[in-house]
């Protein structure tokens, strides 16, 4: 596609519901990273694939956070029992490499969660 | 130590200054360094990277980088309205790229 695409762009739960969120990168990136912004913050990050291999998931905050991209393209981020603490902007961002010191990403609109 | 510090600002400047926005980091194996700039409610781009000690100069942005002194900065020449943003620094150590919170700057008509 033209851009990182994220789904829903907005979502809106009830405390301890599960959301799942979805990111499909740019065509042929390698790399696919979520990140979390708070208002007024920088994003945090939290975990990272080469194809369809996490790399790193130290970001994770606890267990009831979870991600995957099967098939090294789509990937889903999934919070279960979700607790106020969780609103914020989820960003995905896709890089063309593997990952590394030089990797340029790019950002999609982000998936805005709200928790009540 | 947070890895990456920024004053958060807003940082102000009149239009046709020069916006000097400065980073720090912790991480001595830290080897590459970007600057996105964020519109308020859009998501960060890119606008500049930089690998190595010295200067790095794109248009009217220049981004300078001293290892020894663990130090970076973005500098805006001929400042513009439209350059009011939110510009995170952010760095690379093991793959993973790390942000700082961002410096508000205000670039005033």
């Amino acid at each position: 596609g033209a851009g990182v695409s994220q789904s829903p762009r907005y979502k809106v739960t009830k405390r301890g519901q599960d959301v799942a969120l979805r990111c499909d990168p740019i065509s042929g990136h390698v790399s696919l990273y979520w990140y979390r912004q708070a208002l007024g913050q920088g994003p945090e990050f939290l975990t990272y694939f080469n194809y369809e291999a996490q790399q790193d998931k130290s970001g994770l905050p606890n267990d009831r956070f979870s991600a995957e991209r099967p098939e090294g393209s789509i990937s889903t981020l999934t919070i279960q029992r979700t607790e106020q603490r969780d609103s914020a902007m989820y960003r995905c961002a896709s890089s063309f490499g593997r990952g590394g010191s030089n990797e340029k990403l790019f950002f999609g609109s982000g998936t805005q969660l709200s928790v009540l | 130590q947070k890895e990456v510090e920024q004053n958060s600002g807003p940082l102000s400047v009149p239009e046709g200054a020069i916006a000097s926005l400065n980073c720090t980091y912790s991480d001595r194996g830290s080897q590459s360094f970007f600057w996105y700039r964020q519109y308020s409610g859009k998501s960060p781009e890119l606008i500049m990277f930089i690998y190595s000690n010295g200067d790095k100069e794109d248009g009217r942005f220049t981004a300078q980088l001293n290892k020894a002194s663990q130090y970076v900065s973005l500098l805006i020449r001929d400042s513009q309205p439209s350059d009011s943003a939110t510009y995170l620094c952010a760095l690379t150590g093991f793959q993973k790229l790390v942000f700082g919170t961002g410096t508000r700057l205000l670039v005033s008509p």
